[in-house]
């Protein structure tokens, strides 16, 4: 299996800030990863996929990027409504595993 | 608009089997890749399997030996089951859509999540 590992677990972050969440796969994936985010009580949404696309609808403070086995998860400046837990998934084999998760919350 | 609901009981004995149906609106069960995640409470997701329309099934290698997935067509809507069930199978139970998108796949429509309890 794949593993995907999230940094940080964690982070303290104000509105306006840029944000950035990495993710390592413990092999190479090419560009077969996505984003989600979570908030509480809710479903899981997708952000981006392969690796760099934003899903119809994701504000453009949003990016990502990578590829391989580093990728990156950046908000330009962080918003109200991206207090959430983010998650990452490859898609490259089976079985598909996530990140972790990290939380971003508020300072 | 594609739809995702799961359905099911809530409260499931232990060593018993754990059933869920999703039923989707909105796009044909024919196409696509089928999917189950869950969550423990507090915890992060988890990806239990996906099936498509041929047959197909790909499993967690960890829920592999007591789970299976199936897809009704004619009802547009598949199914998990997960037989000898535990505390630790105790989880928010998600169904989605695995999309093809720019040569990769991503999950992008999901349902509500259905909270499965094992507790006798």
């Amino acid at each position: 299996d794949i593993q995907m590992t999230q940094s940080p677990p964690s982070l303290s972050a104000s509105v306006g800030d840029r944000v950035t969440i990495t993710c390592r796969a413990s092999q190479g994936i090419s560009s077969h990863l996505n984003w989600y985010q979570q908030k509480p009580g809710k479903v899981p949404k997708l952000l981006i996929f392969a690796a760099s696309s934003l899903q119809g609808g994701v504000p453009s403070r949003l990016s990502g990027s990578g590829s391989g086995t580093d990728f990156t998860l950046t908000i330009s400046r962080l918003q109200p409504e991206d207090f959430a837990v983010y998650y990452c998934q490859q898609t490259y084999s089976t079985p598909r595993t996530f990140g972790q998760g990290t939380k971003v919350e508020m300072k | 608009q594609v739809q995702l609901q799961e359905s099911g009981p809530g409260l499931v004995k232990p060593s018993e089997t754990l059933s869920l149906t999703c039923t989707v609106s909105g796009a044909s069960t024919n196409f696509f890749y089928w999917s189950w995640i869950r969550q423990p409470a507090g915890k992060g997701l988890e990806w239990i399997g996906r099936m498509y329309n041929t047959g197909s099934t790909d499993y967690s290698p960890s829920l592999k030996s007591r789970m299976s997935m199936s897809l009704d067509t004619s009802k547009n809507h598949f199914s998990l089951n997960l037989t000898s069930v535990t505390a630790a199978d105790t989880a928010v139970y998600y169904c989605a859509r695995e999309l093809a998108v720019s040569g990769t796949r991503a999950l992008d429509v999901w349902g509500q999540g259905i909270l499965v309890t094992v507790s006798s």
